[in-house]
C-alpha cells in the first residue's frame, strides 16, 4: 500500500462546479496533512494546511479532514479555468513529507 | 524576497557518470529538502538537510547523496547514473524542519535526463 494515495484522474469539471479531490493515507499516526498545487511545468506550491478533524475554509478551497478514516479530501467550489493544475495531497509521516501522485484537473469553460 | 533558485536547470548525462546539482535557499531559510518527481511515482523524497546535518533520509539507495553548507545552501548527487534517474529534482526550502512546520518552497527543478 502507499503512503499516500490519490485518484491520479484525470478529473474534469466545468467552470463554477465543485471539484472534488480525494486522498488516503496509510499511517494513522499522522497529524499533518497539506494540499500543494502544480501547474503545469511550475513547481508545487501550498495551497492548504489541515490539522483537526472537520473542515476547514479559505476562500473557495475547503479542506476536510476524518483520521479515523485516514481520508482527506480538498473541495474547490466555483471552479475557475485557473483552477487547472495538478493537485497533490501531503502528508508529514515519521517528520518527513509524503506526497500522493497527483490528481489532474481541468476546469472546461 | 528571492526564492529558492536551482541550476542548472536541464542536463543531459550518459548512464554511468556522475551528476551534482545545486539548490539556494529562500534567504533565511535553514532547511533543505530534495525531492524526485517522475510521471509514474509522483514526488518521492530523497533527503533533507538543516543545519548541515541530514535529517531525514528517503528510501533510495546510496547512489544519492546529498550536502548542505554553512550558508544553507545545498547540493545531491548522484553516481553511477542509470536510465531511471531520469527525473525532475525538485528542490524546497523551509524556515525551519518541516517537521514543525509542513510548508515547502519549492524552487523550478533541475530536469536531468539520462541517456
Amino acid at each position: 500500500q502507499k503512503e499516500v494515495e490519490q485518484n491520479s484522474g484525470p478529473l474534469s469539471v466545468p467552470e463554477g462546479a465543485i471539484a472534488s479531490l480525494n486522498c488516503t493515507y496509510s499511517d494513522r499516526g499522522s497529524q499533518s496533512f497539506f494540499w500543494y498545487r502544480q501547474y503545469s511545468g511550475k513547481s508545487p506550491e501550498l495551497i492548504m494546511s489541515i490539522y483537526s478533524n472537520g473542515d476547514k475554509e479559505d476562500g473557495r478551497f475547503t479542506a476536510q479532514l476524518n483520521k479515523a478514516s485516514q481520508y482527506v479530501s480538498l473541495l474547490i467550489r466555483d471552479s475557475q479555468p485557473s483552477d487547472s493544475a495538478t493537485y497533490l495531497c501531503a502528508v508529514m509521516i515519521r517528520n518527513d513529507m509524503r506526497f500522493g501522485a497527483g490528481t489532474r484537473l481541468t476546469v472546461k469553460p | 524576497k528571492a526564492g529558492v533558485t536551482q541550476t542548472p536547470r536541464y542536463l543531459i548525462k550518459t548512464r554511468g557518470q556522475q551528476v551534482t546539482l545545486s539548490c539556494s535557499p529562500i534567504s533565511g531559510h535553514r532547511s533543505v529538502s530534495w525531492y524526485q518527481q517522475t510521471p509514474g511515482q509522483g514526488l518521492q523524497f530523497l533527503f533533507e538537510y538543516f543545519s548541515e546535518t541530514q535529517r531525514n533520509k528517503g528510501n533510495f539507495p546510496g547512489r544519492f547523496s546529498g550536502r548542505q553548507f554553512s550558508n544553507s545552501r545545498s547540493e545531491m548527487n548522484v553516481s553511477t547514473l542509470e536510465l531511471g534517474d531520469s527525473a525532475l529534482y525538485l528542490c524546497a526550502s523551509s524556515p525551519v524542519q518541516v517537521a514543525n512546520t509542513g510548508e515547502l518552497f519549492f524552487g523550478e527543478g533541475s530536469r536531468l535526463t539520462v541517456l
